[in-house]
């Protein structure tokens, strides 16, 4: 059982316009959302969070958007540039959880041409 | 500055070798985490532990076993290494005070290799 899913493989866009990436979860406990990006060869990096009781959160060129009733969050970035590239993980977890464990998605490949 | 290293980058070895995967973080980290990455299918918990001699297996678990005995080693053991067990690897930690999102620093990652 898929929690949290991101149904876009990957995603190619050119330098400068926006791009968008989605990630859908079924669990409605879920108390925040996280973002990561992996280069290859090297660990997935924090990008961005956003809290359950926010719909928005800005970080720079990085906006995450959540919409509880759809069970659906974005990661919007503007403008996009080459050094973008790289697979981005959302992933999920319950604040009542101790162990700190998070639900990951599949992740989506984003290619930023120049 | 925040640091989790990987005993090693690139790993190979023989179908049915004991494989060690070994996992240093320097925070001070309650918790510790063993992912496995491949390609279509994300990243995928193995095991975790929340405290010194405390494990809990997480999604993937058959075929892997860990061990904490100090709060800032996690090591991952492949008890008898299989071809389907070729994948990257990746540890992680965090702690509950480090805010509300639980967020995890991983390593570098181990990409282990089975022939």
């Amino acid at each position: 059982d898929q929690q949290v899913k991101q149904n876009s493989p990957s995603l190619s866009v050119q330098e400068g316009r926006i791009s968008i990436l989605n990630c859908d979860y079924t669990n409605s406990m879920f108390d925040y959302f996280l973002w990561y990006k992996k280069y290859p060869a090297e660990g997935p990096t924090f990008l961005i969070s956003i809290s359950s009781i926010k719909d928005k959160n800005e970080d720079g060129r990085f906006t995450v958007f959540l919409n509880k009733s759809a069970k659906h969050l974005s990661l919007h970035i503007v403008p996009s540039q080459p050094g973008d590239s790289a697979v981005y993980f959302c992933a999920a977890g319950r604040g009542s959880s101790n162990t700190g464990k998070l639900i990951f998605g599949q992740g989506t490949t984003l290619q930023v041409k120049p | 500055d925040v640091k989790v290293t990987q005993s090693s980058r690139y790993l190979v070895k023989r179908t049915g070798e004991k494989v060690f995967l070994e996992c240093v973080q320097d925070m001070d980290h309650e918790n510790m985490f063993w992912y496995r990455q491949d390609p279509g299918l994300g990243l995928r918990l193995i095991y975790f532990s929340y405290d010194v001699k405390m494990k809990e297996k997480g999604d993937i678990p058959e075929g892997y076993s860990v061990s904490r005995e100090k709060k800032e080693r996690f090591s991952l053991i492949l008890e008898s290494a299989s071809t389907n067990q070729t994948s990257m690897y990746l540890c992680a930690s965090s702690s509950p005070a480090s805010g509300d999102n639980n967020e995890q620093f991983f390593g570098p990652g181990t990409r282990l290799t089975v022939l």
